[in-house]
């Protein structure tokens, strides 16, 4: 069964790092998505993405945050310089298409910012 | 701001004590309800969308139902291998294709 995948599963940098989070969303899915999950908190919305652009996004992806779909499988979630409190797990997230709105999750990436 | 509110935190049963998970939410227009089960360290994994009040969904143990204000999520006769955590997320019409999320029901089933 095709599903979601992320590397890495754990990411360790240091404050005000570059860090890249990838992901290979399910192969005919048209709308991809990030989410995050800090450590005991809910799941949030981070930001969405279809047609090679941001179609929406929450208060805290900021201009830290950038996302891109750089070839035709991969989506990434780019953030420019870490804090502390950007520790969380990160999920990649795609849908099918227009009327379909089930999203189907990645296993995450650990972030751990140091 | 729309809201999605999960209880109990956290339930145990006995191996074959049924129960229900409730998700209470305030949305201005509901697009859809899904429900996702979360294990330790693992990505939500896609269990059920409801869309219209009355709407019932099943899957082995699990059985969701949808009203104007609240799902619930019928588990009959769990085993130990239904201890997860559950969330329920909500999509509204007037905020696209984003979910909000509950803190989630985790859930332990003792044999």
């Amino acid at each position: 069964e095709p599903e979601v995948t992320q590397t890495p599963s754990h990411q360790v940098t240091q404050m005000g790092q570059e860090v890249i989070l990838r992901c290979v969303p399910i192969s005919n899915h048209l709308y991809f998505y990030w989410y995050r999950q800090i450590l005991g908190q809910k799941v949030e919305f981070l930001v969405s993405f279809y047609n090679n652009e941001i179609s929406e996004k929450s208060e805290i992806f900021d201009d830290q945050f950038s996302v891109e779909r750089p070839d035709g499988s991969n989506f990434t979630l780019k953030i420019r310089s870490t804090k502390l409190e950007d520790s969380a797990m990160y999920f990649c997230a795609s849908k099918r298409g227009q009327g379909i709105n089930e999203q189907f999750f990645g296993p995450g990436t650990r972030l751990t910012v140091l | 701001e729309d809201q999605v509110t999960q209880s109990p935190e956290a339930l145990r049963l006995q191996e074959g004590e049924s129960s229900s998970l409730n998700c209470s939410y305030t949305v201005s227009g509901l697009r859809g309800l899904f429900w996702y089960r979360q294990d330790p360290g693992k990505g939500p994994e896609f269990l059920f969308t409801l869309y219209s009040a009355g709407e019932e969904k099943e899957k082995e143990r699990l059985k969701a139902t949808l009203t104007k204000k609240e799902s619930f999520l019928h588990i009959t006769a769990p085993k130990p291998e239904d201890s997860a955590t559950y969330l329920c997320a909500v999509q509204a019409w007037d905020t696209g294709n984003q979910f909000y999320f509950g803190t989630g029901t985790s859930l332990t089933v003792i044999p």
